[in-house]
This record gives C-alpha cells, sequence and structure tokens, in this order.
C-alpha cells in the first residue's frame, strides 16, 4: 500500500514563473491538507481539502496561492508569479475521516 | 488560536539514557496530540497518536502523555539509540466540524542526537 506521494521531490524555478506541487493521497484517503515549512521554521498550515472541495484554507496566503483536489488525479497546490520568499519545503498529508494523517516526503521549491 | 511550544530546541545525549521531550498547546479543547519524527531531508514519520479523552499512548520504547488541564504533553525514550537521532515534532490536532482531525499546529520541534 503506496505511502502519500508527492512529486517533484525537488522544484527549482526562477522569480516570476508558476510552480505546480503534486500530492497523491493514499489509497482510500479522501482528506489532503498541505503545509509549508520555511527554513529554520516550523510547520505550518496552508489548506485542508476534500474532494472537490476547500474545507478549510486559513493558512493560505491571499495572493498567488492555490489548491485543488479534483475528483480525479491528484491534489495540486499551485504557486503563481513566485518570489524567493516562497523557498520552502511543502508536505501534503492524506487521511481517511476521523484517522490521522499521514505525510508525504515533500517537495523541496527553490527559488533562482 | 492554538500555539503550541517544545522544550528543550536541542538535545543530546549519550546512547542508553531514558529522556523526555515536552510540549505545551495553549488551547486545552484540543482534539487530539501527535508526535513525530522528521529525518533530515525525509517527511514526517507519526510515532503516536494521542485522542483528546486519553492520558497516554506506548509504541516499543515509546511512551507519550497527555494532560489537557495542565496544556502539556510529554514524550518518553527509554533506553535512546543512535538511531534515535532525528528531529520530533508534535502537533495539536482541531476539529473540522467532527469530520476529520482537521488541521494541525505544529511546534517548532526539538533536535535529539544520541551519540553512541
Amino acid at each position: 500500500n503506496a505511502g502519500v506521494m508527492q512529486n517533484p521531490r525537488h522544484l527549482v524555478r526562477r522569480r516570476g514563473q508558476e510552480a505546480r506541487l503534486r500530492c497523491s493521497p493514499m489509497k482510500g484517503h479522501s482528506h489532503v491538507y498541505w503545509y509549508r515549512q520555511l527554513p529554520e521554521e516550523g510547520l505550518k498550515f496552508m489548506v485542508y481539502l476534500q474532494k472537490e472541495n476547500i474545507i478549510d484554507e486559513s493558512g493560505m496566503p491571499k495572493e498567488r496561492f492555490s489548491a485543488e483536489f479534483p475528483k480525479e488525479g491528484p491534489s495540486i497546490l499551485r504557486i503563481q508569479q513566485v518570489v524567493r520568499g516562497d523557498s520552502a519545503a511543502y508536505f501534503c498529508a492524506s487521511s481517511g475521516s476521523n484517522q490521522p494523517q499521514h505525510f508525504g516526503d515533500g517537495t523541496r521549491l527553490s527559488i533562482l | 488560536k492554538q500555539e503550541v511550544t517544545q522544550i528543550p530546541a536541542a538535545l543530546s545525549v549519550p546512547e542508553g539514557e531514558n529522556l523526555v521531550l515536552n510540549c505545551s498547546f495553549t488551547d486545552s479543547a484540543i482534539y487530539n496530540l501527535q508526535w513525530f519524527r522528521q529525518d533530515p531531508g525525509k517527511g514526517l514519520t507519526s510515532l503516536l497518536l494521542i485522542q483528546s479523552s486519553q492520558r497516554e499512548q506506548t509504541s516499543g520504547r515509546l511512551n507519550a502523555s497527555l494532560d489537557k488541564s495542565s496544556g502539556r504533553s510529554t514524550l518518553y525514550i527509554a533506553a535512546s539509540q543512535p538511531g534515535d537521532s532525528a528531529t520530533y515534532l508534535c502537533a495539536g490536532g482541531g476539529d473540522a466540524g467532527g469530520t476529520s482531525y482537521g488541521k494541525l499546529t505544529f511546534g517548532q520541534g526539538t533536535i535529539l542526537t544520541v551519540h553512541p
């Protein structure tokens, strides 16, 4: 039973480009969470989604960031017009209903 | 707003020692408390999950306790080994309308080094 799969593992973008981070939840999980870990900081919640719905986006920056979890396919975290401050590790977690979250290995985003 | 604090920030011990990592949280209306391990460049591995109705959980050499009234949790590691070296994170789980555990609020972590 494969765990939470994130890709790419490492992503390099130039300032102003778009970054797309993908997360395939564990089989049978319909809840997806995105967290960000900035250098020298702890993990911060960004957004919580269920299939086709955003449940809680209280941790998402107001601009340039968006997330989706379509009926078919992986969850996508999209960052438009990236800036140096977006450099971080982005982690995805998934869970079943009323179940603990399982984390992927993360995507390390570097902005040149 | 939930805030989670971990003490100490770093800990270095010789192999074989028993040790305690501390975690405190500000909102006692916590749904659950989870301890994770993070190795450099890796994701998070769940170690123990304590539901709000529970007082402690045990797995092998690990024991975690939860005291909601004082807003504290501790992770006890018995007979530490060099392979235990990692960053340990505690996280408080909220309630998303009772349908899932909702978002986790993480502490800054304790960096543990166990030297031979």
